[in-house]
């Protein structure tokens, strides 16, 4: 069965300071990825998807990036966050129907 | 464009009791999914059902029905004998065949308390 994980669960950083949150599939083989984040009490923003290693596809132009490095592994990154980037932040891959399951999320807290 | 719509902040039902949350939804596509999200408190969207635009029959998951009518673009989830593990923020999404690569389009949620 195909399982989903993120880490870390989460993480306190000072504003300024670079970011790397990662996210690894393990049972399925190319899957479409994303990550999306969430503002406390709101719904789900997409940030990025990807459809293959190397393939990165951005909706909301910010200081956040992405690689997919490896097949199943997806990272978000920042090289100076924001006290705007706190949230919880999701990962997700796409199946069958294009339902998406997702990971557990990181609460990130910027101060 | 697709726009997912969810017009009930907060929902309560007692225990053993069936609830309907609404969603309506606006699409130009013919083709296209729905699904339900359960968000508990600790974070993580768990996916519950799926409906597609051509299903002639509502899709049901366990104690999960989609109330599907197509003409009003509506995508109600019934949650019937509801008990206390309900308590969570739901989730009404959209993906339509001319979205990104099966991008989910998401309403604003719905948080559905359960009380004894």
């Amino acid at each position: 069965s195909q399982t989903i994980h993120q880490w870390p669960a989460t993480l306190v950083q000072p504003v300024g300071s670079p970011l790397s949150l990662e996210c690894t599939v393990e049972g399925t083989s190319n899957p479409n990825l994303y990550w999306y984040r969430q503002a406390a009490g709101r719904g789900l923003q997409l940030l990025f998807y990807s459809v293959g290693i190397g393939q990165i596809s951005s909706e909301v132009p910010q200081n956040l990036s992405a690689s997919r490095p490896q097949d199943r592994q997806f990272i978000l990154s920042s090289k100076k966050l924001l006290l705007s980037d706190s949230g919880f932040y999701l990962c997700a891959w796409s199946g069958e129907f294009a339902e998406q399951f997702f990971g557990p999320g990181t609460r990130l807290t910027v101060l | 464009a697709q726009k997912i719509t969810q017009t009930q902040p907060g929902m309560f039902v007692q225990e053993k009791e069936a609830v309907t949350l609404d969603c309506t939804y606006d699409t130009s596509d013919q083709s296209y999914g729905l699904f339900w999200y359960k968000q508990p408190s600790s974070g993580e969207m768990i996916f519950l059902i799926y409906q597609g635009s051509y299903d002639e029959q509502n899709a049901t998951e366990g104690r999960y029905s989609l109330n599907f009518q197509k003409a009003r673009k509506s995508a109600n989830l019934v949650i019937s004998a509801s008990q206390l593990g309900d308590s969570a923020m739901y989730f009404c999404a959209m993906r339509a065949r001319g979205s990104t690569l099966g991008r989910l389009y998401f309403g604003r949620g719905t948080q559905l308390t359960v009380w004894p």
